[in-house]
C-alpha cells in the first residue's frame, strides 16, 4: 500500500523558470494538502484541494503560485519565475475524506517532500 | 491565525536520559497531534490527541493534552538515538478539519 508519492524529490531551477511539484495521494484519498518548508522555520499550510476543486487557498502566495488537482493525474502545485526566496522543502499530504464535523481529526499522511532549489 | 509554540527549540541529551517537550498555544484546538521528521524526509504522524485532559502512550513516549486544549506536553524516557529528529505539534484551527498549523519544532539528538 503505497503512501504518498511526490516528485521530484529535488529540484534546481534558475531564477525566472518555472517549478511544477507532483503529487500523487495514498490510494483511496481524495483530499490534498500542500505545505512548504522554509529553512529553520515549520510548515506553513498553503493550499488544500479535492479533485478539480480549490477548497482553501489561504496560505498561497497571492502571485507566481497554482495548484491543481485534476480528475485524473496527480496534484501539481506550479510555481511560475521562480525566486530564491521559493527555495523551500514543499510537502503534499492526502487524506480520506473529511467527516461532515468542523472539528473532524481526520490524519493526514505526508509525502516524503520535494526540496527546490533556486539558483 | 492560531501560534503553536514549542520548547524547548534544541535538545541534545545522552541516552538513558528522560525528556519533556512543551507545546503551547494562547487558542484552543480542537485537537493535537504530534509528528516525527526525520532528514529529508516528511512529518511522520506519532499521536492525535483530541479530548482535554487526554494521555497516550506510545511506548517510550507518553503525550499529554492540556484540560483546556491549548497546550500539550511530549514526554520520552529512557531516550535512544533512534528518538533523534525533529518534533511537531500540530493542530486544526477551529472551525476548520482541513488546515493543519504546526509548532516552531523541537530537534532531539540523542548521543550515546
Amino acid at each position: 500500500n503505497a503512501g504518498v508519492m511526490q516528485n521530484p524529490r529535488h529540484l534546481v531551477r534558475r531564477r525566472g523558470q518555472e517549478a511544477r511539484l507532483r503529487c500523487s495521494p495514498m490510494k483511496g484519498h481524495s483530499h490534498v494538502y500542500w505545505y512548504r518548508q522554509l529553512p529553520e522555520e515549520g510548515l506553513k499550510f498553503m493550499v488544500y484541494l479535492q479533485k478539480e476543486n480549490i477548497i482553501d487557498e489561504s496560505g498561497m502566495p497571492k502571485e507566481r503560485f497554482s495548484a491543481e488537482f485534476p480528475k485524473e493525474g496527480p496534484s501539481i502545485l506550479r510555481i511560475q519565475q521562480v525566486v530564491r526566496g521559493d527555495s523551500a522543502a514543499y510537502f503534499c499530504a492526502s487524506s480520506p475524506s473529511l467527516t461532515s464535523s468542523l472539528y473532524s481529526t481526520d490524519t493526514q499522511y505526508f509525502g516524503p517532500g520535494t526540496r527546490l532549489t533556486v539558483l | 491565525t492560531q501560534l503553536l509554540e514549542q520548547s524547548p527549540q534544541f535538545l541534545s541529551i545522552q541516552e538513558g536520559e528522560n525528556l519533556t517537550v512543551y507545546c503551547n498555544s494562547s487558542s484552543v484546538f480542537s485537537s493535537l497531534q504530534w509528528y516525527r521528521q526525520e532528514p529529508g524526509e516528511g512529518p511522520v504522524l506519532l499521536v492525535t490527541v483530541v479530548t482535554g485532559g487526554e494521555v497516550k502512550k506510545l511506548k517510550r513516549l507518553t503525550f499529554q493534552f492540556g484540560d483546556a486544549r491549548k497546550d500539550s506536553s511530549l514526554h520520552i524516557t529512557a531516550a535512544q538515538p533512534g528518538d533523534t529528529g525533529l518534533y511537531l505539534c500540530a493542530g486544526f484551527e477551529t472551525g476548520t478539519a482541513s488546515k493543519l498549523t504546526f509548532g516552531t519544532g523541537t530537534r532531539l539528538q540523542v548521543t550515546l
